[in-house]
């Protein structure tokens, strides 16, 4: 079955980075885009990145585009998430989530596996 | 960037009883919207996609309908395990994908 397992997360002082994986197995992962969503605390859901199935495209959302960096390595089915330059803003739970496109588009965008998510405290 | 917005907040009703969350987008997304289920402390579970269709697993009473820019997912008798929140989350226009602001239903 479909699984996805994130790690990384911690608690950090602003300004720091960090580095989350979400380790994949179950389904062949070099055909799925992947992408990670946040939750902060007592908030909904926010779309972080998404990379394609090949690792070739990239999208972010704004307030992370050039602190944040999405990759992914197809032969160990791992998906990562750098983040750097982290603000208290950023504090949230994050997940890791399956697309639900193939490889015919850069990403379809609904999220039909998700991870049970990293918890990333940044507090001073 | 479209916004999707979601009423009511709150819906409190009782087992058995049907549920109608709304989803609004600020422009229209087509068909392209999806509706997730988050329980508390879990991972948010994909219910519809492309605004009517059931993801794999998904029981026969949650249903979705609409298109443009007003959505609807209805739970047609309420069990106990759907209390939860839901949220909306559309694919026309990206990046960035947006979610909405979630509807909890919780027990009357």
């Amino acid at each position: 079955q479909v699984q996805l397992v994130e790690s990384g997360g911690g608690v950090v002082q602003p300004g720091t980075s960090l580095r989350l994986s979400c380790a994949a197995s179950g389904f062949t992962f070099s055909k799925y885009a992947m992408h990670w969503v946040r939750e902060a605390p007592g908030k909904g859901l926010e779309w972080v990145a998404v990379i394609s199935y090949d690792g070739n495209n990239k999208f972010y959302t704004d307030s992370v585009k050039g602190r944040f960096s999405i990759s992914r390595d197809n032969s160990k089915s791992t998906l990562w998430l750098q983040m750097n330059s982290l603000r208290a803003e950023d504090t949230a739970v994050y997940y890791c989530g399956r697309d639900q496109g193939g490889i015919t588009e850069i990403a379809r965008g609904a999220l039909d596996f998700w991870g049970r998510g990293t918890v990333v405290t940044v507090s001073s | 960037e479209i916004v999707l917005t979601q009423s009511p907040a709150t819906l409190s009703l009782s087992p058995g009883e049907r549920a109608t969350l709304s989803c609004r987008a600020s422009q229209s997304v087509n068909n392209y919207l999806a509706w997730y289920q988050q329980k508390p402390g879990q991972a948010p579970r994909l219910l519809i996609y492309d605004a009517s269709n059931r993801a794999t697993g998904i029981p026969a009473r949650f249903s979705g309908s609409g298109s443009g820019t007003d959505f609807t997912l209805t739970i047609s008798s309420l069990e106990p395990e759907d209390f939860a929140v839901y949220y909306c989350q559309q694919r026309k226009s990206w990046p960035p994908f947006t979610f909405g602001p979630g509807t909890k239903v919780d027990i009357k």
